[in-house]
């Protein structure tokens, strides 16, 4: 049973433009949660978080949405650069050992120049 | 400074042989976390360690994995009589706190990635 779902495996789109990437969540316990972002050969890089006490983040050209009543939440980034490209890992958690991470199976976000 | 530190890069072991995987945190980092990740899926949490201890291993098989992070040195992953199905990219992460909500956040180190023939 996958708690943290990311159910488009890929996205492309095009510089200039919005991403958005999508995650579902099952566990109504997890609490915090967190976008990674991967490089080929490389681990993951953190991106961005929320608590659930909060339904927005936004740092940069990076926003978190969480609607809680959905579980679902989303990473905007707007505008879109081709170093964007990476593999984005949704990962949820309870309680604040954000160590124990739940992670989705990843998005993999091509931007075109 | 450095960042979290894993050696080796990539390993190749034979069914039967013994895999010891290895984790420099970040400095001053004494909270060390190992994931596993399997070909087309996501990061696997599999034991959390502080110095000389293991706080959590909920997600460690129970036969042949073992880990430790002593009070000097590196945290090593230990796999003993590896599979074909241990074959993945264990990450290694460390923070200075626990990693949670209003504290630190974890760092991961590039992978090991190990296949098993």
């Amino acid at each position: 049973d996958q708690q943290v779902k990311q159910n488009s495996p890929s996205l492309s789109v095009q510089e200039g433009r919005i991403s958005i990437l999508n995650c579902d969540y099952t566990n109504s316990m997890f609490d915090y949660f967190l976008w990674y972002k991967k490089y080929p050969a490389e681990g993951p890089t953190f991106l961005i978080s929320i608590s659930s006490i909060k339904d927005k983040n936004e740092d940069g050209r990076f926003t978190v949405f969480l609607n809680k009543s959905a579980k679902h939440l989303s990473l905007h980034i707007v505008p879109s650069q081709p170093g964007d490209s990476a593999v984005y890992f949704c990962a949820a958690s309870e309680g604040t050992n954000a160590g124990k991470s739940t992670f989705g199976d990843g998005t993999t976000l091509t931007v075109k120049p | 400074n450095a960042g979290v530190m894993q050696n080796p890069r990539h390993l190749v072991r034979r069914r039967g042989q013994e895999a010891r995987l290895r984790c420099s945190p970040m400095k001053g980092h004494s909270h060390v976390y190992w994931y596993r990740q399997l070909p087309e899926e996501g990061l696997k949490f599999m034991v959390y360690l502080q110095k000389e201890n293991i706080i959590d291993e909920s997600g460690m098989p129970k036969e042949r994995f073992s880990a430790e992070f002593p009070k000097e040195g590196p945290s090593i992953l230990r796999i003993q009589q590896v599979v074909r199905g241990d074959s993945a990219a264990y990450f290694c992460a460390s923070s200075l706190l626990l990693a949670g909500v209003g504290t630190d956040t974890q760092y991961f180190g590039p992978g090991t990635r190990l296949t098993v023939l």
